[in-house]
């Protein structure tokens, strides 16, 4: 069963920081790897999809690195922001679970300004 | 394109109630799913569907119907309301189930049972 683990649960910085989420996983037969965004009492907003063929995957200030074989990925936020304050998920999807996305706690960030 | 949509918004049942939460999409994703989140517990699978007249059991399906006759709707069905059904339920789709796409996830129903 695929288990997912997010480090730092939460995260408070100023504006302005450049800042590492982490995620790692334990089944590594994974298809692909998406990172969600959630704000307080709203949904899921995908933010990037990384296939596991690929390394890493950029969207403007943000940038997901993928380690398939070590069962590991990374979000990098670029020059923070207050607008950024939300919920960071991430969930591989594949493997034993065939498709289905199995996801970590979360990391809580707030940027302060 | 209104993507994923779920209604309603917000409920309140009491205990031994039934009702259904709906989901639509508009993408012509065959695979759709519904997941509760719940604090400390993050998100769990609770029925899927692979496509029109398929679904499936996820981690946590008890209490829980569902039935796929198109490809746009996906109904959750609470069969007898219990207070450990208190969840934020979400409905997410996807072209395939999730290889080469991303799923998309809808706004989400709040449920309190009392």
């Amino acid at each position: 069963k695929q288990e997912v683990t997010q480090i730092p649960a939460a995260l408070s910085v100023p504006e302005g920081e450049n800042l590492v989420l982490n995620c790692s996983f334990t089944d590594s037969a994974i298809y692909n790897l998406q990172w969600f965004r959630q704000d307080p009492g709203k949904g899921l907003t995908s933010l990037l999809l990384i296939q596991s063929s690929q390394r890493e995957q950029t969207s403007g200030r943000l940038n997901a690195s993928l380690d398939k074989s070590s069962g590991r990925s990374t979000l990098y936020i670029a020059a923070s922001q207050p607008g950024d304050s939300a919920t960071y998920l991430c969930a591989p999807a594949g493997g034993t679970s065939y498709g289905k996305l199995t996801f970590g706690q979360g990391t809580i960030l707030t940027v302060h300004p | 394109n209104a993507g994923v949509t779920q209604t309603p918004k917000f409920q309140v049942l009491k205990t031994g109630q039934s009702m259904t939460l709906q989901c639509a999409q508009d993408m012509n994703h065959e695979y759709m799913s519904w997941y509760r989140q719940d604090p400390g517990m993050g998100l769990r699978l609770i029925h899927y569907s692979v496509g029109a007249g398929i679904t499936d059991q996820g981690e946590v399906p008890n209490g829980y119907n569902v039935s796929r006759s198109t490809t746009e709707d996906f109904p959750l069905r609470l069969l007898s309301a219990a207070p450990s059904q208190t969840s934020v339920y979400f409905c997410a789709s996807s072209v395939t189930p999730g290889l080469l796409y991303g799923y998309t996830f809808g706004s989400g129903t709040r449920l309190t049972v009392v």
